[in-house]
């Protein structure tokens, strides 16, 4: 089983709402991410999880919160947020932190924020 | 700073061809190399990961290629057919993934 679940799939949002995006794996991973992609551009990363610690925030704005819960669970909570951050939304994991393991996608979660 | 390029952006061939996506790379201290694709408002499904200490790696229709010394990388598809219709995605799967600029594929009847 090489499944990354995201939830919901669709996601439409005021910009004085509060959202959560939740990602689950059960694949014994020990690292997690969260990408952002905007549409015909290539992922972008935002955090990294290592044994359920941040291990890189690559200068997200803060009305992006991540939280890894326990090690099959990832959430973005998401608050205040503007109509340029409308985009899909990608989880990932991989066995442990890069090195000669293989990342596994989930299906996204699309964004619309109003 | 690693910068992953692919060549070409966009490829419309027709159903039976053998194709080669090629993505190269800035930074040569590259670890492993990883191949995705997505289709249109999808996730990402990897396709092959090749490690440093292999140059390549295949799987069915699909053979992969990494050449750390030139900083470049190859996916050759054997036998396009319409359903290899997607975005192809190259990685620098080192330490975090950086992705290349994509190439987008449509394979035609």
């Amino acid at each position: 089983d090489t499944e990354v679940t995201q939830t919901p799939k669709h996601l439409v949002m005021g910009m004085t709402n509060k959202k959560s995006l939740k990602c689950e794996q059960h694949m014994g991973h020990r690292a997690m991410y969260w990408y952002k992609q905007k549409a015909k551009k290539p992922p972008e990363l935002m955090f990294v999880y290592s044994y359920e610690k941040l291990s890189i925030n690559e200068s997200v704005p803060s009305r992006f919160s991540p939280e890894c819960p326990n090690s099959s669970l990832l959430n973005l909570h998401l608050h205040a947020l503007q109509p340029e951050d409308s985009a899909l939304y990608l989880c990932a994991s991989s066995p442990l932190r890069l090195v000669n393991t293989e990342a596994f996608f989930g299906q996204g979660t699309r964004l619309t924020v109003v | 700073k690693q910068e992953v390029t692919q060549i070409p952006a966009a490829l419309s061939v027709p159903e039976g061809e053998n194709l080669v996506l090629n993505c190269s790379f800035t930074d040569s201290a590259i670890y492993n190399l990883q191949w995705f694709r997505q289709d249109p408002g999808k996730g990402l499904t990897s396709l092959l990961l090749i490690q440093s200490s292999q140059r390549e790696q295949t799987s069915g229709r699909l053979n992969a290629s990494l050449d750390k010394s030139s900083g470049r990388s190859t996916l050759y598809i054997a036998a396009s057919q319409p359903g290899d219709s997607a975005t192809y995605l190259c990685a620098d799967n080192t330490d975090k993934l950086i992705f290349g600029t994509g190439t987008r594929l449509q394979v035609f009847p």
